[in-house]
């Protein structure tokens, strides 16, 4: 079965502390992984993913596959990271589509 | 307006109401999804079209009907609802993956906020 879990509900640090969001994941296949982030009264938006291997706002994921794992870090939170995240596994693909597994998400919340 | 479009904003309904959510994207795509988000569970996919064929129903109940008349719009058609159905309806768009590993970005929509009575 194909599953996203993100065990921390709820994320508090403060400000230019390091951060690590959980991600681990089921999946038979090749993974593909996302992290996807909603601002406070904004759409939910891609953030980043494991392919391009990239870092966004300062952020970074690494796929550990021994570990099914794609945590997200960022080494000194800023208070605009205060977000909902959203880790997701591109699930397979029907017709050039990609089905997306969600995982619950985690409530960032970055203290002054 | 650009991106992703979703009306109406927020759906009150009675059970016996029929009605309709409207997504319309202006990004070109040639995919476009429909997802649900409760309160206690993650964001789930419903629906996906593929040239406005649709290529997965993901066991959504009867009472859901979608519809995709072209590329730039999607609608999801409603009926007979129960108040479990009440949640966060979200529609993305994205191009088609036809050829190369880098799959394609969904754009998500501000979603309609459906509540049933």
């Amino acid at each position: 079965a194909q599953r996203v879990t993100q065990p921390e509900k709820l994320l508090s640090v403060f400000k230019g502390a390091p951060v690590e969001l959980k991600c681990n994941y089921s999946y038979s296949g090749s993974p593909e992984l996302f992290w996807y982030v909603q601002y406070s009264r904004q759409r939910l938006q891609l953030l980043l993913r494991h392919i391009s291997r990239e870092s966004i706002k300062g952020f970074t994921a690494d796929l550990n596959k021994g570990e099914t794992s794609f945590h997200l870090k960022k080494p000194f939170a800023q208070e605009e990271d205060s977000a909902m995240y959203y880790c997701a596994l591109a699930g397979g693909e029907i017709q050039g589509a990609q089905k997306l597994v969600f995982g619950q998400g985690t409530r960032l919340t970055i203290n002054p | 307006e650009t991106g992703v479009t979703q009306t109406p904003r927020h759906l009150v309904m009675g059970m016996t109401n029929k009605k309709s959510l409207k997504c319309e994207q202006h990004l070109g795509h040639n995919a476009m999804y429909w997802y649900k988000q409760s309160a206690k569970k993650p964001l789930e996919l419903m629906f996906v079209y593929s040239l406005e064929e649709r290529v997965e129903n993901n066991s959504v109940p009867s009472r859901f009907s979608p519809e995709c008349p072209n590329s730039s719009h999607l609608f999801l058609h409603l009926h007979t609802l129960q108040p479990e159905d009440s949640a966060l309806y979200l529609c993305a768009s994205s191009q088609l993956r036809t050829s190369g590993y880098h799959r394609n970005e969904q754009f998500f929509g501000p979603g309609t906020r459906l509540t049933v009575l």
